[in-house]
């Protein structure tokens, strides 16, 4: 069965400094989606991705967040200027459709830590 | 804006006894609610939505508007159902407002 990927694991950087979250989401699939979840925290919702733009964005997703599709297949998460407080697991998904009752696929995560 | 709530970060239970994991939400539209679960060292997955009405591994949940909750419920627990399950809300297929999950543990 086609899964989400993500890559790497885990990431560890020091505070100030540029990271890229890598996604490969499942191929047929149209519409892609950031989540975080901070340790001991909800998994929040930071942005979703169709047809080369974004589609829609939380609070979260300030200026030091971007996203983009440099390819066919993947999906990046890029945070600018990393603060420790970005600590957090991140989650790729992709889903055929937005509208309702599609589900999202979601990808293993990728463990961010600031230091 | 969209809330979900799930009030029971921990819930145990032994094995063959009923389950009964809470969620509360608040949205003034039609919402389409679902139950999320991860499962030790694995990825996040759908284990059912409330439109479809199915059962999934002895799993239900109704949707009841007037209360605003979608509980998710088993009538016999079994030891490898214990993970942790969140329930999410999807307001027009952009994002999920997920709760803050229930821990569930089914002891021998």
């Amino acid at each position: 069965e086609p899964e989400v990927t993500q890559t790497p694991s885990h990431q560890v950087t020091q505070m100030g400094q540029e990271v890229i979250l890598h996604c490969v989401p499942i191929s047929n699939h149209l519409y892609f989606y950031w989540y975080r979840q901070i340790l001991g925290q909800k998994v929040e919702f930071l942005v979703s991705f169709y047809n080369n733009e974004i589609s829609e964005k939380s609070e979260i997703f300030d200026d030091q967040f971007s996203v983009e599709r440099p390819d066919g297949s993947n999906f990046t998460l890029k945070i600018r200027s990393t603060k420790l407080e970005d600590s957090a697991m991140y989650f790729c998904a992709s889903s055929e459709n937005p509208s309702m009752s599609y589900e999202q696929y979601f990808g293993p995560g990728t463990r961010l830590t600031v230091t | 804006a969209q809330r979900v709530t799930q009030p029971e970060k921990l819930l145990s239970v032994f094995k063959g006894a009923p389950v009964e994991l809470k969620c509360n939400y608040s949205y003034s539209g039609s919402p389409e609610l679902f139950w999320y679960v991860q499962y030790s060292r694995q990825r996040l997955q759908l284990l059912l939505r409330h439109i479809s009405r199915e059962s999934i591994k002895g799993f239900t949940a109704d949707l009841n508007k007037g209360e605003t909750s979608f509980h998710l419920k088993k009538p016999f627990a079994q030891e490898e159902d214990s993970a942790m399950y969140y329930c999410a809300l999807d307001n027009a297929g952009n994002m999920l407002t997920f709760g803050g999950g229930t821990r569930l543990m089914v002891k021998p």
